[in-house]
C-alpha cells in the first residue's frame, strides 16, 4: 500500500533560520502530493500541492518539489519565522479510482525569536 | 472559500456511553468525507470514507458497528463512536474533498472526545 515517511519528529530553529522537512513517499500508482500544517487547536490546512512529477507547488514562502526520481517532497522555506511554528504533516492521494489520502507522521516546528 | 465545521469542539462522555459528532461543509459541495482519529502524538488514523451515493468503506480496526457514519448529503456528515472507551479517546477529524480539487481535503478543526 501508499505510505509517507517523514524522518524527523521535531525541528527547533530560530527566527531567520533556513527549514528543510524531510518526505519521502512509495507507492505504485501516480500520486497528487500535498503538504498540511496543523496550529495548535486547529484542523489541518493545506499549505501546497503538486499534482505532477517534476513540479514545485510554492505558497506563503513555502516551496516542495514532486521528485519522482528520489521519490521525495521535501518542505523548504527560506527564512522561518515565530508565527510557522506547527506541525507539518506530508500527504499522499492516489489519482486513481482507489481515493485514500495516506498522512506522513507529521514534523512539528518550533520556532524561537 | 471551502469551509468544514465540526462540533461538538469537546466533548466528554462516561465509558460505555455513545457520543455523535458532526461535520459540515460551507462554500462547496463535499463528493467524499473521510474521518480520521488523530492521537496526542499528531498520528492520523482513517477510519472510514464515506462517498455520496456509494458505500461507507472501513479500515481495518475500524467497523460500521463501532463507528456509524452519515453522509445524507453533499454538506453533511456525521459519526458516532458507540460504547466508548479510553483507547477511544483522541481527536476527531473531518476532511472533505470536493468536485473541483478531488486530491485536496479540507478539514475541521476536530471534536475532541475525552472518556471518563
Amino acid at each position: 500500500g501508499d505510505s509517507v515517511t517523514q524522518k524527523q519528529g521535531q525541528v527547533t530553529l530560530s527566527e531567520d533560520d533556513f527549514l528543510f522537512i524531510n518526505c519521502t513517499y512509495s507507492t505504485t500508482t501516480y500520486p497528487t502530493l500535498l503538504w498540511y500544517v496543523q496550529y495548535p487547536g486547529q484542523g489541518p490546512q493545506l499549505l501546497l500541492k503538486v499534482t505532477t512529477a517534476n513540479n514545485k507547488g510554492i505558497s506563503r514562502g513555502f516551496e516542495a518539489t514532486y521528485d519522482k526520481g528520489t521519490t521525495s517532497f521535501h518542505l523548504q522555506k527560506a527564512s522561518v519565522q515565530e508565527s510557522d511554528s506547527a506541525v507539518y504533516f506530508c500527504a499522499l492521494v492516489d489519482k486513481g479510482g482507489n481515493y485514500k489520502p495516506t498522512f506522513g507522521k507529521g514534523t512539528s516546528l518550533v520556532v524561537h525569536p | 472559500g471551502a469551509l468544514v465545521y465540526q462540533y461538538p469542539r469537546r466533548t466528554i462522555c462516561k465509558s460505555g456511553t455513545s457520543m455523535r459528532m458532526e461535520c459540515q461543509a460551507v462554500g462547496f459541495q463535499a463528493t467524499s468525507v473521510a474521518w480520521y482519529r488523530q492521537s496526542p502524538q499528531k498520528t492520523f488514523e482513517l477510519i472510514a470514507l464515506s462517498t455520496v451515493n456509494s458505500a461507507i468503506k472501513y479500515e481495518q480496526n475500524f467497523t460500521q458497528e463501532k463507528f456509524p457514519i452519515s453522509h445524507p448529503n453533499l454538506s453533511f456528515s456525521s459519526m458516532t463512536v458507540l460504547n466508548a472507551y479510553l483507547e477511544d479517546r483522541g481527536l476527531y477529524l473531518c476532511g472533505a474533498r470536493d468536485w473541483e480539487s478531488q486530491n485536496t481535503l479540507y478539514f475541521g478543526a476536530g471534536t475532541r472526545l475525552s472518556v471518563l
